[in-house]
């Protein structure tokens, strides 16, 4: 079957860094998505893998290994506002981009 | 630009009833999406419109979902006749082509639940 896994919830202090990991297991790939979702609103765009490596965008930096089916969202100097969902998700295809699979979803808890 | 707008924000209904749901794209997106989340489920993908045409909508559950989207702006979804799984948030989204440099814009959903 297709499954994309990511812990339920974590918790971190402020300034702290967290590390969200996320494993896929998808019929195709052609890319990897992070999304921050607060209750009640819109997920919002954070990154977009699908070369191997690390993409880095100011306190948020996301991490992709095609062969292991692997990535995982890094925040750092956490901040109060960054209290939110964190959803990993995978584009399976090519001709049908806005397929895409999601993960359950990570919340992540930041405390004083 | 303004987002993507998804009315109403809640709706509650009874179980028989029909209930639509509307999405306002960004402005010039061909592109727009129908998600799913039910409660302690993952979003899960319904359907894809570019301009007036469904793309894919390998992911509607049943016939009694129906999606338009007439003129290639807005679209519509109807549930008829609503049953109580059909309770969860439904998610719009929008982009100008494929995702992969504009990561899809989200609506803030349509919470509907059926009693």
């Amino acid at each position: 079957g297709q499954n994309i896994d990511q812990p339920t919830e974590m918790t971190a202090t402020e300034g702290a860094i967290v590390q969200i990991n996320c494993t896929y297991q998808t019929s195709g790939f052609n890319g990897l998505f992070w999304y921050q979702q607060h209750a009640g609103e819109a997920p919002t765009f954070l990154s977009y893998n699908v070369l191997d490596g690390l993409e880095e965008k100011g306190r948020f930096s996301s991490f992709l290994s095609r062969s292991k089916g692997y990535s995982y969202l890094l925040l750092k100097e956490l901040q109060m506002k960054d209290s939110a969902s964190y959803l990993c998700a995978v584009s399976p295809r090519t001709d049908s981009w806005g397929k895409l699979q999601f993960g359950a979803g990570t919340q992540v808890v930041v405390t004083p | 630009e303004a987002g993507v707008t998804q009315f109403p924000s809640h709706s509650v209904i009874e179980k028989g009833q029909t209930v639509t749901l509307r999405c306002d794209p960004i402005s010039g997106h061909d592109n727009l999406y129908w998600y799913r989340r039910v409660m302690g489920k993952e979003i899960k993908f319904l359907l894809h419109f570019v301009k007036e045409s469904k793309q894919d909508e390998s992911g509607m559950p049943n016939n009694r979902f129906l999606a338009e989207r007439t003129g290639g702006t807005y679209s519509t979804l109807k549930v008829q006749p609503a049953e109580l799984e059909d309770s969860g948030v439904y998610f719009c989204a929008s982009s100008r082509g494929g995702g992969q440099d504009y990561g899809y814009t989200f609506g803030s959903g349509t919470r509907l639940t059926v009693v």
